[in-house]
């Protein structure tokens, strides 16, 4: 099946930080990409998407860019806040035509004002 | 809509006690999931059901573990026995179509 392999955390940055997670993937084919976040108690929300090789998807100032060459979708965001602070999940499918995602282990970003 | 409702938020119980954690998901949602997780081995699929049918029970842990969908409203997830090793944030997620899935807010459960 597919899986997904994170850079691991924990992530510490100061307010305004320039923000990468590395996320990489080992698929059949070209599936879907997902970033999920986790704020601190409650449970995971997708945070961004992209559905096919070189889509960019974005959210609240997040970006990530669907590389099939080097099978990457990197997290960026370029200038992170306090609020940011969570656990951040890099997903795909387990497998072509599953309805069952695979997640990263998580990161843990912190912010410090 | 209030989104994915779960209850309780917290148990503590005994090894041996038999627990039922509760999940009403987002109307109109036809998928519905349910996730453990834990620092060891992270966010794991246990369970998950379309339109109230059970699709793949594979992650179950093992017989202890049962999962129901009596109707679109309501799903359960108990543990009979329950053991300390179960002690875990339990998540249950429902989704409009495949890979959207919007979490409820967890149940950790401790098993002393």
């Amino acid at each position: 099946g597919n899986s997904v392999t994170q850079m691991e955390g924990p992530v510490t940055l100061s307010e305004e930080a320039f923000l990468t997670i590395n996320c990489t993937y080992t698929a059949t084919g070209y599936p879907s990409l997902f970033w999920y976040v986790q704020y601190p108690g409650e449970g995971l929300q997708l945070l961004l998407k992209a559905t096919k090789a070189d889509d960019k998807g974005s959210n609240k100032g997040f970006e990530a860019t669907y590389r099939k060459e080097t099978t990457s979708f990197h997290l960026e965001k370029g200038s992170v806040q306090v609020s940011d602070s969570a656990v951040y999940f890099c997903a795909l499918p387990s497998q072509g035509g599953s309805e069952k995602l695979v997640f990263g282990k998580g990161t843990k970003l912190t912010v410090n004002p | 809509d209030a989104g994915v409702i779960q209850s309780p938020r917290h148990e503590v119980t005994e090894m041996g006690q038999e627990v039922t954690l509760r999940c009403k998901p987002i109307s109109g949602h036809d998928y519905l999931f349910w996730y453990r997780q834990t620092m060891m081995r992270g966010l794991e699929l246990l369970i998950y059901f379309n339109n109230n049918v059970p699709i793949d029970d594979s992650g179950m842990p093992e017989d202890r573990f049962s999962a129901k969908m009596p109707n679109a409203s309501f799903s359960t997830l108990k543990i009979q026995p329950s053991e300390p090793r179960d002690s875990a944030v339990y998540f249950c997620a429902s989704s409009p179509i495949v890979y959207e899935q919007y979490f409820g807010p967890g149940t950790r459960l401790t098993v002393t």
